[in-house]
């Protein structure tokens, strides 16, 4: 199975500055299928990103993710303190779909 | 507006059986490729099964094949897991999630909020 490796394993950042967040696969993942979701405490995960790039339905633009062979990135450009989650990178092209371990954002 | 909402958590012993059910509302249920994904506590995500928007087609984990059988009623809007030989590391809160389409290489655009399996003697 394809091995989902995020860093770092927690971001600590005031308001308004910007996160970027790394998920690194072990092999070969087209990038339109990766996904990132963000899970606030006692919360389902919500999507925010599909396809590598494309942000989904309702999600600001201070969201946005990008990729690099390997290696994809999710930014947020402008922190908010409802920002405060962990997020999980998702591949979906191969069976059996697998998740990164996630990276907890703090806002200080 | 899209909800999914899951039920039939519980405590069982390990070996024992329990079925979760997620009832949805809210898009054409017979239209979407549906999943479950776990979650154990204070741990990330992992997937655990998928359908097909038709049922023909069925996926599982490694770690869960042979043991779970997934399941749904369209004309029910229902999604159902049937969980049998639980064993303690399947204790874990079970989402239900809704593919954005058909398909099963797609991502997950809905969640329920999940229900707690705890498999513990």
């Amino acid at each position: 199975e394809i091995v989902l490796t995020q860093s770092p394993g927690t971001l600590s950042l005031s308001p308004g500055e910007r996160a970027t967040l790394s998920c690194r696969a072990g092999q070969s993942v087209s990038s339109s299928y990766l996904a990132w979701y963000q899970q606030r405490p006692g919360q389902a995960p919500r999507l925010l990103i599909y396809g590598a790039s494309s942000r989904a339905t309702g999600i600001p633009d201070r969201f946005s993710g990008s990729a690099s062979g390997t290696d994809f990135t999710l930014t947020i450009s402008r922190l908010e303190p409802e920002d405060s989650a962990v997020y999980y990178c998702h591949q979906y092209g191969i069976s059996p779909q697998t998740f990164g371990q996630g990276t907890k954002v703090e806002i200080k | 507006e899209v909800q999914l909402v899951e039920s039939g958590g519980g405590l069982v012993q390990p070996g024992g059986s329990l079925r979760l059910s997620c009832a949805a509302s809210g898009f054409t249920f017979r239209n979407y490729a549906m999943s479950w994904v776990r979650q154990a506590p204070g741990k990330g995500l992992e997937w655990v099964s998928a359908i097909s928007n038709t049922g023909v087609n069925t996926y599982y984990a490694d770690s869960v094949k042979g043991r779970f059988t997934i399941s749904r009623d369209n004309s029910n809007n229902t999604l159902y897991l049937q969980m049998n030989s639980l064993r303690a590391e399947d204790t874990a809160l079970y989402y239900c999630a809704k593919r954005d389409s058909s398909g099963y290489y797609r991502p997950f655009d809905y969640w329920g909020q999940g229900s707690l399996v705890t498999v513990s003697s």
